[in-house]
């Protein structure tokens, strides 16, 4: 089974910062990876596909990148909207990485 | 769009059904496939499984709920359900229903999410 790790926990950024989040898979799943942004009281919101594609609808501030077992999800000049829990998927989910204001 | 129903609260040993409505595609469509996943403090996200048609109708689950789980759909209402036998407190969670694009793991279209409780 394909276990999915996210890091860090918790990352404390300030508006117009930028954020950058990892994702590590137990095994090789090439460029199979997606992003997930998840607010208070609401579904999953797709950000990222095939590692580094953007969903429709969602800013350029938004990038995905890696393949094989490493993948990087980085948001540039963070917004206040989005401050959210993000989650991605490779086989299973990661445990997901809150970004705070700080 | 994906609006789910199905009740809130389910006592243990008995069977979860929730229903997800689908507009704008067809459960029938050979490019995508309908998934539900659910969420718990305890358990996080979690893919439970998901049904396709390509010739003919397939189902995948998770090993986690395999042979508890059945996923599957009608062509006629453009719907597909979730069943969940045997409930126990642990089953207790939001479940979502999506869509599943082309590429896998590709969830773009969710419902609102459905919370249950599994208690007596």
């Amino acid at each position: 089974e394909i276990v999915v790790t996210q890091s860090p926990a918790t990352l404390s950024v300030s508006p117009g910062e930028r954020a950058t989040l990892s994702c590590r898979v137990s095994k090789s799943i090439s460029t199979y990876l997606a992003w997930y942004q998840q607010k208070p009281g609401q579904a999953p919101r797709l950000l990222i596909y095939n590692a580094s594609n953007r969903a429709t609808g969602i800013p350029a501030r938004f990038s995905g990148s890696g393949s094989g077992t490493d993948f990087t999800l980085t948001i540039n000049s963070l917004e206040p909207e989005d401050f959210a829990v993000y989650y991605c998927f490779g086989g299973t989910f990661g445990g997901g990485t809150k970004v705070e204001i700080k | 769009q994906l609006q789910q129903s199905g009740p809130g609260l389910v006592r243990p040993s008995q069977t979860l059904s929730l229903t997800c409505d689908i507009s704008g595609d067809r459960v029938s469509s050979n490019v995508v496939a309908w998934t539900w996943i659910r969420q718990s403090p305890s358990r996080g996200l979690e893919w439970l499984g998901k049904t396709y048609f390509k010739s003919k109708w397939y189902s995948d689950y998770a090993a986690a709920v395999k042979g508890r789980l059945t996923i599957n759909s009608d062509t006629s209402k453009n719907q597909f359900f979730l069943q969940l036998t045997s409930v126990t407190p642990e089953d207790t969670a939001v479940y979502y229903c999506a869509r599943e694009r082309a590429v896998a793991g590709t969830f773009d279209f969710w419902g609102q999410g459905t919370p249950v409780i599994v208690s007596s």
